[in-house]
């Protein structure tokens, strides 16, 4: 399986974007580029995921490099409510199962 | 709310009992994934089930066991347990169980081993 690498923690003022980086050097052609986040005593929530181009959608973007080896998620402002682990996880194509790594803890200041 | 219903939502147990973990998928959902939380080894892929048929494994033990029924709803056989064995547990759902299509996670089946 793939894997992925991610800073440990990461910090941001409120209201401010925030962008988290993530490396997949090893990512095979099929494999899609997901984001979860999970808060305290929560399962993980699904944030975003995509292939080749950048998407967008409500909570957040997603910026793929063009050799896919690395994206960044971008939350455009940051709230208090999005303090969490965050994942960048390859998604097989075939299984579609999801290999959590160790994540980015979020802290939002106010 | 994910849609996804996990029972029960704790569970303290002795060591060497066995218990059976449930998961209802999201209405439509063909794909479950089981997965274990413990603070040491963060988020682990147990096993995968997509339309009653067993589609991807992953680190789960040979005590552990699963299987999807017909109706889809899922669940997990944990049995001579032990110390170790405490951790949550999610259950996530997918639609199509491929790269292509988000999970949608529970919130978990916290399991105490004492």
């Amino acid at each position: 399986d793939a894997k992925t690498t991610q800073p440990n923690s990461m910090e941001s003022n409120e209201e401010e974007p925030v962008h988290l980086p993530c490396n997949h050097s090893t990512i095979s052609g099929t494999d899609y580029i997901h984001w979860y986040r999970q808060l305290p005593s929560q399962g993980p929530e699904y944030v975003i995921h995509g292939l080749t181009s950048n998407v967008n959608n409500r909570m957040a973007s997603l910026a793929i490099a063009e050799d896919r080896k690395s994206s960044t998620l971008i939350l455009h402002r940051a709230t208090l409510r999005d303090a969490a682990v965050y994942y960048c996880i390859l998604g097989s194509s075939n299984t579609g199962k999801l290999i959590f790594g160790q994540g980015t803890t979020l802290q939002v200041k106010p | 709310d994910s849609g996804v219903t996990q029972t029960p939502k704790h569970l303290i147990t002795a060591t060497g009992q066995r218990v059976t973990l449930r998961c209802s998928p999201r209405s439509g959902d063909l794909s479950v994934y089981w997965y274990q939380q413990s603070l040491d080894q963060g988020l682990q892929f147990l096993i995968q089930y997509y339309n009653g048929e067993e589609r991807a494994k992953g680190n789960i033990l040979e005590r552990f066991s699963a299987q999807q029924f017909p109706d889809l709803h899922s669940e997990l056989n944990l049995s001579s347990l032990e110390l170790g064995d405490s951790a949550l547990y999610f259950c996530a759902s997918s639609p199509r169980g491929n790269g292509n299509t988000e999970a949608f996670f529970g919130q978990g089946t916290r399991l105490t081993v004492v």
